[in-house]
């Protein structure tokens, strides 16, 4: 199947600073990417859906402006959580769809990265 | 809009025990369904998925998942439990909004585990 790359798999920073997640589809082209926070045992939550050459869309509750998302080429979309607090710690995971399909195109997920703030 | 319910937040089998995970959705076309798996500290497997084609749909590790529409229902089945299937289970759902953009909505979870 194709395999999509997300990059770190972990980081820890200070509170206070940025920090920029990379999800990348390796064999395939993605004009859509989808990001999603993970709390301890629960769901993932969908954050945004992320089009290239696009503004993302945002679900309700997320804060624009603390989630970046850039999705600037058909492989690589980026996260960057700004001004990073204790409570934004999570885990954070990308998904990316192939665009052949359309509504049944299967969505292949990154492997996560667990953000921790100090 | 979509949404994906999973009855049961937890499930406790017995090793050998046939194993049945819940899963309701709501889609205002015909959606896409998928099983993910998920163990501990780790990312998501595709266990099956169901896109119009069979309404029984064969997954990986002996899973199987039976698309109903009249009951709006993707439950998934395995007919001998073992130990390594203890994980966090999620129905996912897409497709429905008829849009480029669909949504890829996860339902809460399942945790299964699996008693000796």
């Amino acid at each position: 199947g194709a395999v999509v790359s997300q990059h770190p798999s972990w980081v820890i920073c200070k509170s206070g600073t940025s920090v920029k997640i990379e999800c990348r589809s390796l064999d395939f082209q993605a004009t859509t990417m989808f990001w999603y926070r993970q709390f301890p045992k629960q769901s993932l939550m969908l954050m945004a859906t992320s089009n290239e050459g696009s503004k993302a869309t945002y679900e309700q509750g997320v804060e624009k402006d603390k989630f970046l998302i850039n999705h600037a080429s058909l492989t690589l979309s980026t996260l960057t959580v700004t001004s990073a607090h204790p409570e934004d710690s999570s885990f954070y995971i990308c998904s990316a769809r192939a665009p052949s399909g359309g509504m049944n195109t299967e969505a292949f997920f990154g492997q996560g990265t667990r953000l921790t703030v100090v | 809009a979509q949404s994906v319910t999973q009855l049961d937040s937890h499930v406790s089998v017995s090793e050998g025990t046939p194993v049945l995970l819940r899963c309701n959705y709501s889609s205002s076309y015909s959606p896409s369904l998928f099983w993910y798996v998920q163990h501990p500290n780790k990312g998501l497997q595709l266990l099956l998925k169901y896109t119009s084609a069979a309404t029984l749909v064969k997954g990986i590790n002996g899973f199987e998942a039976e698309f109903k529409k009249s009951e709006t229902s993707f439950h998934l089945t395995k007919p001998s439990a073992h130990m390594s299937d203890a994980a966090e289970y999620f129905c996912v759902v897409s497709g429905s909004m008829k849009t480029s953009y669909d949504k890829v909505i996860f339902g809460p979870g399942t945790s299964l585990s699996v008693i000796p």
